[in-house]
């Protein structure tokens, strides 16, 4: 079965700042990567996915995130984050299962944007 | 734009109570789900429906039941609600159980059970 991991509960970073979310995934094949945005009081909103090809994908919102198969992981990246990037993260991992695909989702890391 | 709409933002309940938990999609999707979040365990999966009368547990199951009569409309029934199943509750539907397609996701339902 596969999992999700997402190390930071919670991360603090100043506006204009870096940011990276850490997601480490377990799977036995290529697995398919998303990451999700929820922002307080609203359901999830795809930022970006991965299954095959460039290694370094773009999203939304000015987020990228690189799969890197050596390391099992799936960073979430922003070079410059605004305040209304605040919110909680999500990491998911999709995998074929009983003849379907089956999301697992990790437990969520949650930004906050300091002036 | 996907729509998925659920038909309540909060619920409050009382224990014992039968509770029908409503949402609604506009984009034909085959596949839908319900998950429940709660603060540090993500989401988890309640069940999902991959086509009309077709339903699946997921991994959390017990103590819920699921409808789909209609390809639209999936909901998600608390038999006898109890507090341990206070939460905020997550539709979503996704297009088929084509590889790599993502969900969209509803609002969310903040359930209290008293």
């Amino acid at each position: 079965a596969q999992s999700v991991t997402q190390p930071d509960i919670h991360i603090t970073v100043s506006e204009g700042a870096s940011l990276e979310l850490r997601c480490n995934y377990s799977y036995g094949a290529t697995p398919y990567l998303f990451w999700y945005v929820q922002s307080p009081g609203q359901g999830l909103q795809l930022l970006l996915k991965y299954f095959s090809g460039d290694t370094l994908v773009q999203g939304i919102k000015g987020f990228e995130a690189e799969f890197k198969r050596s390391q099992s992981s799936f960073n979430l990246r922003k070079p410059s984050v605004h305040w209304s990037d605040a919110a909680e993260y999500f990491c998911a991992v999709g995998a074929l299962g009983g003849g379907y695909q089956k999301v697992t989702f990790g437990t969520g890391t949650k930004l906050q944007v300091i002036p | 734009d996907v729509k998925v709409t659920q038909s309540s933002r909060y619920l409050v309940k009382r224990t014992g109570e039968k509770v029908f938990l409503e949402c609604v999609q506009d984009m034909d999707h085959e596949n839908m789900f319900w998950y429940r979040q709660d603060p540090g365990l993500g989401l988890r999966l309640i069940y999902f429906s991959y086509d009309v009368k077709m339903k699946e547990k997921g991994d959390i199951p017990e103590g819920y039941s699921v409808s789909r009569e209609k390809k639209e409309r999936f909901s998600l029934i608390l038999e006898s609600a109890s507090t341990n199943q206070t939460s905020m509750y997550l539709c979503a539907s996704r297009f088929r159980q084509g590889w790599g397609t993502e969900a969209f996701f509803g609002q969310g339902t903040r359930l209290t059970v008293v």
